[in-house]
């Protein structure tokens, strides 16, 4: 079975300064994984994916995450804090090789929050 | 550019009452999702739907929840008889095909069961 562990439900940066989010999977077979965001009263963004070649990915308004297979690990990264950046982040992960209809399976999330 | 929507954005219902959520997919997409969160909790898969039919479903879709797509564009979520438990967000998403491509989700129904 496939899970996700997001270390800490809260993190607060100064804005910025660096933002560091953390997620471990457990898979069975080779994960796609992905962050998403959420405003608050908006739904889930996609901020990035990992599925195959290159294990440092960048997604939108400047976050990047990298996979490591070795530390079952894709956490999320930005080197500086935006005031704008304050909001939920959920990280997810599906199966490789089950279809294209694959469920998510989502972390509990990380608040982050910035502050001046 | 597409997004996906749903309506209504809250939903308030008396325990035992039959509720329908409606989504409107991104049009080209093939492949349709309902998932829940309960308020504090993470976000949980209910079901999958691919050519016209239920491709995979959770322990949570019992027999009191269905799903449809009625017409070429909406795609609902029918619980029959409330339950306070069944109190939640709900989002809808949607991909395309390709087994690399990301989920497109709504902003999802707030339903409370009193």
């Amino acid at each position: 079975a496939q899970s996700v562990t997001q270390l800490g439900s809260h993190v607060s940066v100064s804005e910025g300064a660096l933002v560091l989010l953390r997620c471990n999977y457990s898979s069975s077979v080779p994960p796609y994984l992905f962050w998403y965001v959420q405003y608050p009263n908006q739904g889930l963004q996609l901020l990035l994916k990992y599925t195959t070649g290159a294990t440092l990915v960048k997604g939108i308004n400047g976050f990047e995450a990298e996979f490591k297979k070795s530390e079952t690990s894709f956490h999320l990264t930005k080197p500086s804090a935006h005031m704008s950046d304050a909001a939920e982040y959920f990280c997810a992960v599906t199966k490789t090789f089950s279809g294209g209809y694959n469920k998510l399976i989502f972390g509990a999330g990380t608040r982050l929050a910035v502050h001046p | 550019e597409p997004e996906v929507t749903q309506t209504p954005s809250h939903q308030v219902t008396q325990m035992g009452q039959e509720v329908i959520l409606r989504c409107v997919p991104i049009s080209n997409h093939l492949y349709f999702y309902w998932y829940r969160q309960i308020l504090g909790q993470k976000v949980e898969f209910l079901v999958s739907f691919y050519n016209n039919e239920i491709s995979e479903k959770s322990e949570i879709f019992d027999d009191q929840f269905s799903v449809e797509r009625p017409d070429g564009s909406n795609f609902t979520l029918k619980i029959r008889s409330t339950k306070l438990e069944d109190s939640a967000m709900y989002f809808c998403a949607s991909k395309t095909s390709g087994i690399y491509n990301e989920q497109f989700f709504g902003p999802g129904t707030r339903l409370t069961v009193l």
